[in-house]
Formats: structure tokens, C-alpha cells, sequence
């Protein structure tokens, strides 16, 4: 079975630093990884998705993600937050096309951004 | 972009109730809509997944006659918590599939007293 693992709870950042949110997954073959953003009374939003080819994706809002397979991740970044960045950020797996993209998601991590 | 709806947002209603949640793709077709359940400060667990037409497929551990789901239109699913009580409590999230990605609504949180 797939499995999402989030390790960090909850995140604070100043405004303007750097953010890595961490993602490791467990999945038997080639994953479809996934990470969304999620604000209060808004649906989730996705910021990028990896299925193949460069193992470095850029998303939207300036994010990007780095799919390592030998060591399972799949860690979001960001250069420099913004105050608007605050939310909840969740990482997914699907087993692929053939499995109707059935989407398995980590416990999220909260993003805090102090000013 | 592709817009999801859910209505209603919030709903309170009283133990023994049943609840209808509606799921509407607003300017696109969906074949599949998927239906997900969130507890506070916790993660989307997948309840099932609607398929236009057929019936939908549950996912193990979610009551079937419990959790009613009807994919009646390409752009409508709707959820029904029947006999609602109190541990059904929780934010009730659906997304709809174009084939390629999701695309999620914001949600409805449903309290039952």
C-alpha cells in the first residue's frame, strides 16, 4: 500500500527566508507525487506535480520540488516566503493513471510566517 | 481555471438527521469525483470514489449505506450522510477528476449535534 509521510508539523518562517517542507513516500513503483496547498475556506490548490522526466519541478507561486528517488522524497521549496504563503501544505501519492489517480495524502505540514 | 463547488459550506444538524453535500464541476465534465473526509488538524482520508453512472466504490472501513453517493450528472455528485450522528462530525472535501488532475472544493464542514 502507498503511504505519505510528512515529519514536520508545523513550520515557522520569517518573512522573505528560505522553506523546505519534507515529503517521503512509499510506493512500489514509479510514484505520481503531488504537493497541494490548502487555506482556510479555499479548496486545495495544486502547486506542482512530478510524474516523469526532470527530477526537478517547478510549480506555481514560485515553488519547486525535487523527486530523489534513492531516498523516497519528494521535498517542496521555496526561496523566499511570502506573508501569504501561511497554510497547510500536503503532499500526495497516486498510484497512477490506471488506479483512477485515487490520491493518498501525508498529515500536512502548517506553515507559519512571521513578519 | 477548473472551479469546483460544494454546497452547502457549513451544515448543523441534529443526530438522526441525514445530510445531502453537493459537488458540482462548474465549467468542466467529470467521469470520476472523488469524496474525501478531514478531521481537525489532520489529513483528506479517501471515502470513495464516484463514477458517472455506476455505483461508487468505497474504500475499506467506510460504511456504504451510511455514506451515500450518486454521480447522477457529468458536473454533479452529491453525498449523503444518513442517520447522522455525532462522530460524523468532520470536514467533507470532494474533488473532481479531468483525466489528468484533481480539482478540489472548498469543502463542507458538517456538525451534528
Amino acid at each position: 500500500a502507498q503511504s505519505v509521510t510528512q515529519p514536520d508539523i508545523h513550520i515557522t518562517v520569517s518573512e522573505g527566508a528560505s522553506l523546505e517542507l519534507r515529503c517521503n513516500y512509499s510506493y512500489g513503483a514509479t510514484p505520481y507525487l503531488f504537493w497541494y496547498v490548502q487555506s482556510p475556506g479555499q479548496g486545495l490548490q495544486l502547486l506542482l506535480k512530478y510524474f516523469s522526466g526532470d527530477t526537478l519541478v517547478q510549480g506555481i507561486k514560485g515553488f519547486e520540488a525535487e523527486f530523489k528517488r534513492s531516498q523516497s522524497s519528494f521535498n517542496l521549496r521555496k526561496p523566499s516566503v511570502h506573508w501569504s504563503d501561511a497554510a497547510e501544505y500536503f503532499c500526495a501519492v497516486a498510484g497512477g493513471q490506471a488506479a483512477g489517480n485515487k490520491l493518498t495524502f501525508g498529515g500536512g505540514t502548517r506553515v507559519l510566517v512571521k513578519p | 481555471g477548473a472551479v469546483v463547488s460544494q454546497h452547502p459550506s457549513r451544515v448543523i444538524c441534529k443526530s438522526g438527521t441525514s445530510v445531502k453535500i453537493e459537488c458540482r464541476s462548474l465549467d468542466f465534465q467529470a467521469t470520476t469525483m472523488f469524496w474525501y473526509r478531514q478531521f481537525p488538524k489532520q489529513s483528506l482520508m479517501l471515502m470513495a470514489t464516484s463514477n458517472e453512472g455506476s455505483k461508487a466504490t468505497y474504500e475499506q472501513g467506510v460504511e456504504k449505506d451510511k455514506f451515500l453517493i450518486n454521480h447522477a450528472s457529468l458536473t454533479l455528485s452529491t453525498l449523503t450522510v444518513t442517520s447522522a450522528h455525532p462522530e460524523d462530525s468532520s470536514f467533507y472535501i470532494c474533488s473532481a477528476f479531468t483525466g489528468n488532475e484533481q480539482f478540489f472544493g472548498p469543502g463542507t464542514r458538517l456538525t451534528v449535534l
